[in-house]
């Protein structure tokens, strides 16, 4: 079964970097994912496509300061100075034949 | 730009229905396949149904099949969720996503701004 596993919290300080890890279940670590940001009391919002040698293409808009690589079944997302309108939930996302949509629980990050 | 607007959501007694929409622009609709996914209160995103591009194939999540039914009208750039049987469960902030490819889900590029769904007597 097709799951993704993400931490429910993080936190680091304004201007400093953070990475969230998101992490695909046995038998599935070649699967991309995505990435979307969900500040609060908004739509979620597309940060970027990251594959599992860690190329990744981002979304329309976003930052340099984002950014994504990958390791075996980990993905992550790394966001450099932090800023205060980061603070929000972040999403994985990932799909394959058959399987339509799957999300992760979403990792609520603050930004201190 | 792309734009993704819903529209339909309210209050609704459980059993009951209701039909939700959403108008697209900003790219070539009938070429990709279009999303819904919905959000509990204070809960995570859940996706619920896809409908693609060309080949029109649906699918669902196992807790709406049977009850929802997706659907869309290329000449009016407009993605459709008809919920029937609506139960206390469904409600949720429902949103519309279009992925980036015709018949493939892949990464949902973007989002709608979401319309609200309360069941509730």
């Amino acid at each position: 079964q097709l799951v993704l596993t993400q931490s429910p919290s993080a936190s680091a300080s304004l201007g400093a970097s953070v990475k969230l890890t998101c992490t695909l279940s046995s038998g599935h670590s070649s699967y991309p994912i995505a990435w979307h940001q969900q500040q609060p009391e908004k739509g979620p919002r597309y940060l970027m496509n990251l594959n599992s040698d860690g190329s990744h293409s981002k979304g329309d808009g976003i930052p340099d300061r984002f950014s994504g690589s990958s390791s075996g079944a980990e993905r992550y997302l790394t966001i450099s100075s932090l800023q205060s309108e980061d603070e929000a939930d972040y999403y994985c996302q990932t799909w394959g034949t058959g399987i339509q949509g799957v999300f992760g629980g979403g990792t609520k990050l603050t930004v201190l | 730009e792309v734009q993704l607007l819903e529209s339909g959501g309210g209050l609704v007694q459980p059993g009951g229905s209701l039909r939700l929409s959403c108008a697209a622009s900003g790219f070539t609709f009938s070429s990709c396949a279009m999303n819904w996914v919905r959000q509990a209160p204070g809960r995570g995103l859940e996706w619920v149904s896809t409908f693609t591009g060309s080949g029109g194939s649906t699918y669902y999540a196992a807790s709406v099949k049977g009850r929802f039914t997706i659907s869309r009208d290329n000449s009016k750039n407009t993605l459709y969720l008809q919920m029937n049987s609506l139960r206390a469960e469904d409600t949720a902030i429902y949103y519309c996503a279009k992925s980036p490819y015709s018949n493939s889900v892949g990464g949902f590029d973007y989002w709608g701004q979401g319309t609200l769904v309360t069941v509730s007597s």
